[in-house]
């Protein structure tokens, strides 16, 4: 079963504009993450931010995370067309092991 | 790019035969973890290998098994295939394991295709 839900489930803007991914999700959490997917293929990590964390950048990337709301969301600055792709979000619950629980994804197409 | 190789990238089967999906993880990573990709779909955990051993398992019948060997390549095997097992198959490898731990990113490979016909 799927632990998050992003939203939307799909966004278009045009390059050079900013781009914001929402992640709801169920259980208490140790970490979440959000991962990249072109076209089908393999996923690729692009930001960790712990449950004691709040707010995180890397690049043109920015995550915010407020566990009293079990929320997450993913802002890309100044977006390319390069970045159009699917973004997963992933929790990694309080569990006896440690393992990914990815949402639906949001796929975002950005036109040149 | 990750160093997790998925073997093979596509693979046609006929429903009823029984399949075997390899994964190479990066070098160091003792942690392997299988998940299913349905079209339009977030992965699914199937399972999660930790030297050698089962060590975590999702919501999949028991006709989908898996090995760890000492070198922590993984295979994934598929009985009696339906067609509702046609989706993406990626490994992940990552270094450590244990909630005490917390986890670190995951490293996936480029996935297996697997249509069942």
């Amino acid at each position: 079963s799927q632990q998050g839900e992003e939203d939307p489930q799909a966004l278009s803007i045009q390059e050079g504009e900013n781009a914001t991914m929402n992640c709801s999700y169920k259980t208490s959490i140790n970490n979440l993450q959000w991962y990249r997917q072109n076209s089908g293929r393999g996923l690729v990590h692009l930001i960790l931010i712990r449950s004691n964390e709040r707010e995180k950048h890397s690049g043109r990337l920015r995550v915010t995370l407020d566990t009293s709301k079990k929320s997450s969301s993913l802002l890309i600055t100044a977006s390319r067309a390069a970045d159009t792709a699917s973004y997963f979000c992933a929790t990694d619950a309080r569990s006896g092991y440690s393992t990914l629980t990815f949402g639906k994804g949001t796929m975002l197409l950005v036109s040149p | 790019e990750t160093g997790v190789t998925q073997s093979p990238t596509h693979l046609i089967k006929t429903r009823g035969q029984q399949v075997t999906l390899r994964c190479s993880s990066q070098s160091g990573h003792n942690t392997v973890s299988w998940y299913q990709q349905a079209l339009g779909q977030g992965p699914q955990f199937i399972f999660q290998y930790y030297r050698e051993e089962e060590n975590g398992r999702g919501n999949f019948p028991p006709r989908f098994s898996g090995l760890q060997f000492p070198n922590y390549s993984s295979e994934l095997n598929v009985n009696a295939l339906e067609l509702d097992d046609s989706a993406l198959y990626l490994c992940a490898s990552s270094p450590g394991q244990g909630a005490s731990m917390g986890t670190t990113e995951a490293f996936f490979g480029q996935g297996t295709r697997l249509t069942v016909v």
